[in-house]
């Protein structure tokens, strides 16, 4: 398996409260992503990066902040969680293209 | 927990039988396409892939063929065992691009 770690992998907070999730890897692969998903709605993008300090915006990026500040890690920040962004997030890396070697995901719940 | 299969198109089979899973994509220009396989509570793995200039690749078990014609993508298993229940999403790309869109998956249930 692809030595991607995801932290913490299960997490309940309230609604207001600001929530980050870590992902990291041990496999030095250049493009890191974050996905959610949601039933009905497959799997959707919400940040990637393409390097230390080079990020940009999925389909689902409002609520959401991002940062690389190491190739390893990459995390994906809610500055004020809501009840819609329960869901369970997944982190994945790639150095080829399309291929994505995801991690466990971490199931958040917002109340 | 809630299951990612919920509201998914659903193929349900006995084991031993071949299962064929579709998949109709969207973009002409998308040059390869992968097929992952999620079991529940862990993250999509792949399982095999396909450029656009083939119409058929086979793995260990599985087969994805590709027609361009008419946009479809299938991934066929044989024997199908119950390790195989899984959802399964196809997802395409364009060359060059790290950033494929994935398609709403579909959920195999396996019947021993």
């Amino acid at each position: 398996d692809a030595g991607i770690t995801q932290s913490p992998r299960h997490k309940v907070t309230e609604t207001g409260t600001p929530v980050t999730l870590r992902c990291h890897q041990t496999e030095n692969h250049r493009y890191m992503y974050w996905y959610r998903q949601d039933p009905g709605h497959g799997l959707r993008l919400i940040h990637y990066s393409y390097g230390v300090k080079d990020t940009d915006k999925g389909e689902v990026s409002d609520g959401y902040s991002v940062s690389r500040s190491k190739t390893e890690d990459f995390l994906l920040t809610l500055e004020s969680a809501t009840s819609s962004q329960t869901s369970v997030y997944f982190c994945a890396i790639s150095e080829n293209t399309g291929e994505l070697f995801f991690g466990e995901g971490s199931r958040l719940t917002v109340l | 927990g809630e299951s990612v299969g919920l509201h998914l198109p659903t193929l349900s089979v006995q084991e031993g039988d071949n299962s064929i899973i579709n998949c109709a994509y969207s973009n002409s220009a998308s040059d390869y396409f992968i097929w992952y396989k999620q079991e529940s509570g862990k993250g999509p793995q792949f399982i095999i892939d396909i450029r656009s200039n083939m119409d058929k690749r086979q793995g260990q078990r599985v087969t994805v063929l590709l027609n361009k014609t008419v946009k479809h993508l299938s991934l066929q298993i044989a024997a199908t065992q119950p390790g195989d229940s899984a959802v399964y999403f196809c997802a395409e790309g364009e060359g060059g691009s790290y950033i494929p869109t994935f398609g709403r998956g579909t959920s195999l249930i396996v019947h021993p």
